[in-house]
């Protein structure tokens, strides 16, 4: 069965400082990952997904992730963070065919 | 192109009461998913709807129901509600089913509250 799981529930973070959100998963398949990312009061919004190929997933906002296969993990990266990148971000696995499942979220704490 | 609608935005219910949510999709999904977000739990998946039938559901009870329309219009109910039902309900919709590699487009959901 697939589960995420979401290393950290917070992460500060000085502004312009480069950040890491950790996620790790199991499937017995092949995967396909996801990072949404919520602001508050709002819906999710997608900011990148990888299918297959490259391992190195370019998203929105200045994001990218990084498909490790044989760590079953899939960290989110940003070299340079804005204030306005507070918000929760959920990291998500499904198999091909089946639903989404998504980890517990980390919240993302810019510090001015 | 509009995005995911949900409606109301608030709810408030009291214990044993019932509750309709509506969700309406982006034009041209075909598949509209449900999700519970709370605090402690998380985001858990209810259940996927695609071209009015079932296609997947989570680990709900029985209390928790929806159905699609062929606008792809679709509205979820809990009956006989229970505090724990107090959460965000999030719809997503997508072109294809979930498990393809459509992307799924959140609404921005309904906040139940029950007392």
């Amino acid at each position: 069965a697939q589960s995420v799981t979401q290393l950290d529930s917070q992460v500060p973070v000085f502004e312009e400082a480069p950040v890491e959100l950790r996620c790790n998963y199991s499937s017995s398949v092949s995967v396909y990952l996801f990072w949404y990312v919520q602001y508050p009061n709002q819906g999710l919004q997608l900011l990148l997904k990888y299918l297959s190929g490259s391992t190195l997933v370019k998203g929105i906002n200045g994001f990218e992730a990084e498909f490790n296969k044989s760590q079953t993990s899939f960290h989110l990266r940003k070299p340079s963070v804005h204030i306005s990148d507070t918000a929760e971000y959920f990291c998500a696995v499904s198999d091909p065919g089946d639903k989404i499942i998504f980890g517990k979220g980390t919240r993302l704490h810019i510090l001015p | 192109k509009a995005g995911v609608t949900q409606t109301p935005r608030y709810l408030i219910k009291t214990r044993g009461q019932q509750v309709t949510l509506s969700c309406s999709p982006i034009s041209g999904h075909r598949s509209v998913s449900w999700y519970q977000q709370t605090p402690g739990q998380g985001l858990q998946f209810l259940f996927e709807y695609f071209s009015e039938t079932q296609r997947n559901k989570g680990n709900f009870p029985g209390r928790f129901s929806g159905r699609q329309f062929s606008n792809s219009r679709s509205e979820m109910n809990v009956s006989t509600l229970e505090l724990g039902d107090s959460a965000l309900y999030l719809c997503a919709s997508s072109l294809a089913s979930t498990g393809s590699t459509d992307t799924q487009y959140f609404g921005p959901g309904t906040r139940l509250t029950v007392l």
